[in-house]
């Protein structure tokens, strides 16, 4: 089955304590993304990948660190939680490049709570 | 200007009846529109696809593009209240390798 997983689905964590969510797909898609949704703001996009070692930033960064060292994984790091971080995370992959084949696809969330 | 923009709703509908939802976008080189229908604390589906200027239809939903107003719209015919959700507009804007979602609009369709 085509999928984009994430981990942990739910994770309450406390400040400054580093974690890492994963995000991986099976649908060898070349461009990944991660995306934050808090009420009233809707998605908004945090980092993206373009392909293997290949990143940039997003709409809103500050905070987060990625990387690309495989297709199909791009975790999302947060070195230092803080409590604004707590949100709903998404993850996405698609195809790359021409035509109009933007067809992007989600992970199922991970809920994160900093305290 | 936000550039993509929906009423945040929420849209009331009986069940039955014909659901309208609407999306503007500001860029006019936007090439691809989407639309993901989303329930509360669950991931965006997506649900249509459209390029071209016209209606597209599959199944219950038709989405309707047109590139001079810069408008997008979804109706749900025979609504029913498992379609109760937000739905999400988004474009690829042109020149842009990147999707921007609209904030959402909620719909309840009620029994």
């Amino acid at each position: 089955e085509a999928q984009v997983t994430q981990n942990p689905r739910y994770l309450i964590t406390v400040t400054g304590k580093k974690l890492t969510v994963t995000c991986s797909q099976n649908m060898n898609h070349e461009y990944m993304s991660w995306y934050r949704q808090d009420p009233g703001l809707g998605l908004r996009q945090i980092y993206y990948s373009m392909n293997v070692e290949v990143t940039d930033k997003g709409d809103v960064p500050e905070g987060y660190k990625v990387s690309r060292k495989e297709k199909r994984n791009f975790p999302l790091i947060l070195e230092s939680p803080s409590p604004n971080q707590t949100s709903l995370y998404f993850c996405a992959s698609r195809p790359w490049g021409t035509g109009n084949n933007y067809e992007q696809y989600f992970g199922p969330g991970t809920r994160l709570t900093v305290t | 200007q936000k550039e993509v923009e929906q009423n945040s709703g929420p849209l009331s509908v009986p069940e039955g009846a014909i659901a309208s939802l609407n999306c503007t976008y500001s860029d006019r080189g936007s090439q691809s529109f989407f639309w993901y229908r989303q329930y509360s604390g669950k991931s965006p589906e997506l649900i249509m696809s459209i390029y071209s200027n016209g209606d597209k239809e599959d199944g219950r939903f038709t989405a309707q593009l047109n590139k001079a107003s810069q408008y997008v719209s979804l109706l749900i015919r025979d609504s029913q209240p498992s379609d109760s959700a937000t739905y999400l507009c988004a474009v690829r804007a042109g020149g842009y390798n990147k999707l921007i979602f609209g904030a959402g609009t909620r719909l309840a369709v009620h029994p």
